[in-house]
């Protein structure tokens, strides 16, 4: 069983639509990634979070640290918003590396 | 500021053959990483290092070699390419550890690498 579950695998919406990705991880965490992966490839870190929740725009990530699961909302979705999400965790210690889920694919369809 | 850069962003190899791959990061960064992302898959660490001269293992290093001569540098090489090591291989870069809370991750653009 993977460390780092997401669902669903794939999505797909029509513009405009509220949408949520959600993530469940089994070990213990310092900190929760979610992260973008455009079409091109590209990979940028949407939000680091330990704790209650982040808002950047349209975009809110909310982790409940006991439940052991987050959650990534996407407000009035777009086409541009089209990705792979990606849920990473981050355990204790030195180490300093992420256990990545295998993404979530969204399209939003206009 | 170019941010993470990785060299080649193709290759084709043929078994046997060997290659490098480098990252650089003009950050300042302390912590650098390898990936491997491959289809159905989530990002895989290969190896990463802690700071200038130091490396480590990550979940998938063998076949792999690192080294970080230099603090903006990380080098991954493939000794003898098999096509299992067909990837996509991400460099990404740190401030410091991720189990920090105030840290987060820069990736490189990535490289395709096929081995026939």
């Amino acid at each position: 069983k993977n460390e780092v579950e997401q669902s669903p695998q794939n999505l797909t919406a029509q513009e405009g639509e509220f949408i949520t990705i959600n993530c469940s991880y089994s070990v213990g965490i310092s900190a929760l990634h979610w992260l973008q992966q455009h079409p091109g490839g590209g990979i940028v870190s949407l939000f680091m979070l330990s704790s209650g929740k982040k808002k950047h725009g349209r975009l809110i990530a909310t982790i409940n640290i006991q439940g052991k699961h987050s959650s990534l909302h996407i407000t009035a979705s777009h086409p541009r918003d089209s990705a792979v999400y990606i849920c990473a965790v981050s355990r204790g210690g030195s180490q300093g590396n992420l256990i990545f889920g295998k993404g979530t694919k969204l399209s939003v369809k206009p | 500021n170019a941010g993470v850069t990785q060299t080649p962003k193709f290759r084709v190899l043929k078994t046997g053959q060997s290659m490098t791959l480098l990252c650089a990061q003009d950050m300042n960064h302390e912590y650098m990483y390898w990936y491997r992302q491959d289809p159905g898959m989530g990002l895989r660490l290969i190896h990463y290092s802690v700071g200038e001269g130091t490396t480590a293992k990550g979940e998938v290093p063998d076949g792999y070699n690192v080294s970080r001569l230099k603090k903006q540098n990380f080098l991954l090489g493939l000794e003898s390419a098999a096509p299992s090591q067909t990837s996509v291989y991400f460099c990404a870069s740190s401030p410091g550890s991720l189990s920090l809370t105030t840290d987060t991750q820069y990736f490189g653009p990535g490289t395709r690498l096929t081995v026939l």
